[in-house]
């Protein structure tokens, strides 16, 4: 699974827009961008995942460069529970016939601090 | 939908002590993986579990084992704790969507203190 790269930490005020990046440079055609992001003493939680084209969800929205070599989180409108810890995490699919499915490597992920 | 399901929540052993911790995963869902998440490393995956069989393993040591259950339940066991065990342990279950990427649920963990 290829490597990420994100900023060790983030500010954004409430009611803003929060822009999370993620470098991937050494991502294969077959990998998706997943993010996941985990609020203080709680689980990982799953907020949106995408292979080529820009996706968006209920959360948040994902834009992925047209190379794919980087990404970015969009929180659209920040609130002071999205602070947490935001992992960016490439990973292949597994289609048909593959049996791992749950193995995902967390880097150190993006602290972001959302202030009022 | 009831969620990702880990006992005990908390918890106290001594070194050298035994622990066992339990996974219910989302109805439906085959795949059962482990992590431990310790201030210094990080997340890092234990081991993962479909269809009653360890499909991929983590750089634990033996100590560090598991097991799956004809129900999906699971249950991971760390023997002979060690101080460095002291962690929290998360438990997440998922479902591979038909386009092969699969999403994964986590359970809120169990958090272990070895004395």
């Amino acid at each position: 699974d290829a490597k990420t790269t994100q900023p060790t930490s983030m500010d954004c005020a409430e009611g803003r827009a929060a822009n999370l990046p993620c470098n991937h440079s050494t991502i294969s055609g077959n990998e998706y961008v997943y993010w996941y992001r985990q609020i203080h003493s709680q689980g990982p939680q799953y907020i949106i995942h995408g292979l080529k084209n820009n996706e968006t969800n209920e959360m948040a929205s994902l834009i992925i460069t047209e190379d794919r070599k980087s990404s970015t989180l969009i929180l659209p409108h920040a609130t002071l529970r999205d602070t947490a810890v935001y992992y960016c995490i490439v990973r292949v699919a597994h289609n048909a016939g593959g049996t791992s499915y749950g193995k995902l490597t967390f880097g150190q992920g993006t602290i972001l601090t959302v202030h009022p | 939908k009831a969620g990702v399901t880990q006992t005990p929540r908390y918890l106290i052993k001594t070194r050298g002590q035994q622990v066992t911790l339990s996974c219910s995963p989302i109805s439906g869902h085959r795949s059962v993986s482990w992590y431990q998440q310790t201030p210094g490393q990080g997340l890092q995956f234990l081991f993962e579990y479909f269809s009653e069989t360890q499909r991929n393993k983590g750089n634990f040591p033996g100590r560090f084992s598991g097991r799956q259950f004809s129900n999906s339940r699971s249950e991971m066991n760390v023997s002979t704790l060690e101080l460095g065990d002291s962690a929290l342990y998360l438990c997440a279950s998922s479902l591979k969507d038909a386009s092969g990427a699969n999403v994964l649920t986590f359970g809120a963990g169990s958090r272990l203190t070895v004395l």
